[in-house]
C-alpha cells in the first residue's frame, strides 16, 4: 500500500511569512495527489488536485499555491500567509481505489 | 455543483447500533468512501461502494443507492474507540468529502 510522508507536524507562522509544506508518496506510481484544509470541527476543503507532474487543479480561490516538481512530491506554497490560512492541511494519494493521507500538518498563523 | 451531506452530531450507547447517512449530489461519480477520523490525525479508510447494495466488514457495513444519491455507515456493537468523526467521500476523478459526523458514544 502507499505510505504519505507529510512535514512538519506543526508550525506556527507570523503573518505575512512564507509556508512550505512538503508531501511525498511511497509505494505507487503516477498517483493522484491532493491537498486538503481542514478547520476546526469541519469536513476537509479541496485545495489543490494533481494528476501527473506539473498539472494542478485549484478548487478554491485562495492565498496558496501548489507545485508538483516530481511524480511523487507535491508541495503547498504561500509567499504571504493570512491568519485565515491557519488550519490541518493534509495531503492525500490515490491510484486506483481508496485515498491515503499524510499524518497533516496543523499550521497556526500568529 | 458539488454537495454532500451528513448529520453534524450523533450520540449513541456502547453496544449498540448506530446508523450515519449521507447523501450526495455530484457531477461524476466512481465510487462512495466512508473514513474514520480521530480528532488531531488523519483520517483512515473504512468503506468503499461502488455498486448499490450492502458491504460488511466486521462491525462495520455500508450501504450505497445510486439512483437515490445515498449511503450509509453501519456500526454495531459500539465500542468507546469509535467516537470519531466519520466522512462520507464521493470519488469522481478526485475526491470530494462531505463535512462528517461527529459520533459520540457514551458509556
Amino acid at each position: 500500500s502507499q505510505t504519505i510522508h507529510q512535514w512538519p507536524a506543526t508550525l506556527v507562522q507570523p503573518v505575512g511569512s512564507p509556508l512550505s509544506l512538503e508531501c511525498t508518496v511511497e509505494g505507487t506510481s503516477n498517483p493522484n495527489l491532493y491537498w486538503y484544509r481542514q478547520a476546526a470541527g469541519r469536513g476537509l476543503q479541496l485545495l489543490f488536485y494533481s494528476v501527473g507532474i506539473g498539472q494542478i487543479s485549484s478548487e478554491v480561490p485562495q492565498n496558496l499555491s501548489a507545485s508538483r516538481p516530481q511524480d511523487r512530491q507535491f508541495i503547498l506554497s504561500s509567499k504571504k500567509l493570512l491568519l485565515s490560512d491557519s488550519g490541518f492541511y493534509l495531503c492525500a494519494s490515490n491510484r486506483e481505489t481508496e485515498a491515503f493521507f499524510g499524518q497533516g500538518t496543523r499550521l497556526t498563523v500568529v | 455543483g458539488q454537495n454532500i451531506d451528513q448529520p453534524t452530531e450523533m450520540t449513541a450507547t456502547e453496544g449498540a447500533i448506530v446508523q450515519i447517512n449521507c447523501t450526495y449530489q455530484t457531477s461524476g461519480f466512481n465510487g462512495l468512501f466512508w473514513y474514520q477520523q480521530h480528532a488531531g490525525e488523519a483520517p483512515t479508510f473504512l468503506s468503499y461502494n461502488v455498486l448499490d447494495g450492502l458491504e460488511e466488514k466486521g462491525r462495520f457495513s455500508s450501504f450505497l443507492s445510486r439512483s437515490k444519491g445515498y449511503s450509509y455507515l453501519l456500526l454495531k456493537e459500539l465500542q468507546m474507540k469509535d467516537s470519531a468523526s466519520y466522512l462520507c467521500a464521493v470519488r469522481r476523478s478526485d475526491f470530494v468529502f462531505g463535512p462528517g459526523t461527529r459520533l459520540s458514544v457514551l458509556p
